[in-house]
C-alpha cells in the first residue's frame, strides 16, 4: 500500500524558512519513473503545483516560485524534502505531497498525503 | 501559461447526471486528470488520460475530451459524490497545471 505524509510547522513567521518534509512508503524514489511532487491550496481557493523531484534526481520548480523553493530527497529515509524562503501571510496553505509514476511525461497524481496546514502569521 | 476554465458550481438532483467541464486551449491535443475532494480531505483521483479510471473507481465516473473541453459525468449521482472537482493537465513535461475547481452539489 502506497502512503504519504506531509510534516512540518504548523506556524511560521513572516521571512522565515519552511522546511516540509513527505515521509513516503510503498515504492521507492530510487526506482525509475518514481517522482514526489508538493502541491498547495490556500483556504477556499484552488491546488498550485510548487516542485517536483524525480527517481534521477531531476528537479522541477514552479515559474513563479521558483526563487524560494528548494526541493530534495533522501532516498534510504524514503522522504523528500521542500524548502520555502521567505514567508508571507499569501502562503498559508494547506501543503499536500503526491506521487507521481512517469511513463508519459503526462501522469496524474495517483497518490496524495492527507497534507499539513500552515499559517503564516507574526 | 496554459488556463484551464471551469465553472464555479454545479448542481444536481440525486440520481440524474453531472456534467463538469474544463476549457483550454485545444485541450483535446492534451492528457486531462481528474480530482475529487471532499470538505477537509485530500483529493483523490478519478480519472486519469481523459477516460481511464484508477482501480476502485465506479463506473458512474467518465470523461471525455475534445476540441476545448474536457469533461467528467457522473451518472446517477449519489449525496456521497458531493465534492470539489479539480481538472489538471500538463503544460509542459515539467508544469502541471489545475483548474480552478468546481464544487458539485446534490440537491
Amino acid at each position: 500500500q502506497v502512503t504519504l505524509r506531509e510534516s512540518g510547522p504548523a506556524l511560521v513567521k513572516p521571512t522565515q524558512t519552511l522546511t516540509l518534509t513527505c515521509t513516503f512508503s510503498g515504492f521507492s524514489l530510487s526506482t525509475s519513473g518514481m517522482c514526489v511532487s508538493w502541491i498547495r491550496q490556500p483556504p477556499g481557493k484552488a491546488l498550485e503545483w510548487l516542485a517536483r523531484i524525480d527517481w534521477d534526481d531531476d528537479k522541477y520548480y514552479s515559474t513563479s516560485l521558483k526563487t524560494r523553493l528548494t526541493i530534495s530527497k533522501d532516498t534510504s529515509k524514503n522522504q523528500v524534502v521542500l524548502t520555502m524562503t521567505n514567508m508571507d501571510p499569501v502562503d498559508t496553505a494547506t501543503y499536500y505531497c503526491a506521487r507521481i509514476i512517469d511513463s508519459s511525461g503526462y501522469d496524474a497524481f495517483d497518490i496524495w498525503g492527507q497534507g499539513t496546514m500552515v499559517t503564516v502569521s507574526s | 501559461s496554459y488556463v484551464l476554465t471551469q465553472p464555479p458550481s454545479v448542481s444536481v438532483a440525486p440520481g440524474k447526471t453531472a456534467r463538469i467541464t474544463c476549457g483550454g486551449n485545444n485541450i483535446g491535443s492534451k492528457s486531462v486528470h481528474w480530482y475529487q475532494q471532499k470538505p477537509g480531505q485530500a483529493p483523490v483521483l478519478v480519472i486519469y488520460y481523459d477516460s481511464d479510471r484508477p482501480s476502485g473507481i465506479p463506473e458512474r465516473f467518465s470523461g471525455s475530451n475534445s476540441g476545448n473541453t474536457a469533461t467528467l459525468t457522473i451518472s446517477r449521482v449519489e449525496a456521497g459524490d458531493e465534492a470539489d472537482y479539480y481538472c489538471q493537465v500538463w503544460d509542459s513535461s515539467s508544469d502541471p497545471v489545475f483548474g480552478g475547481g468546481t464544487k458539485l452539489t446534490v440537491l
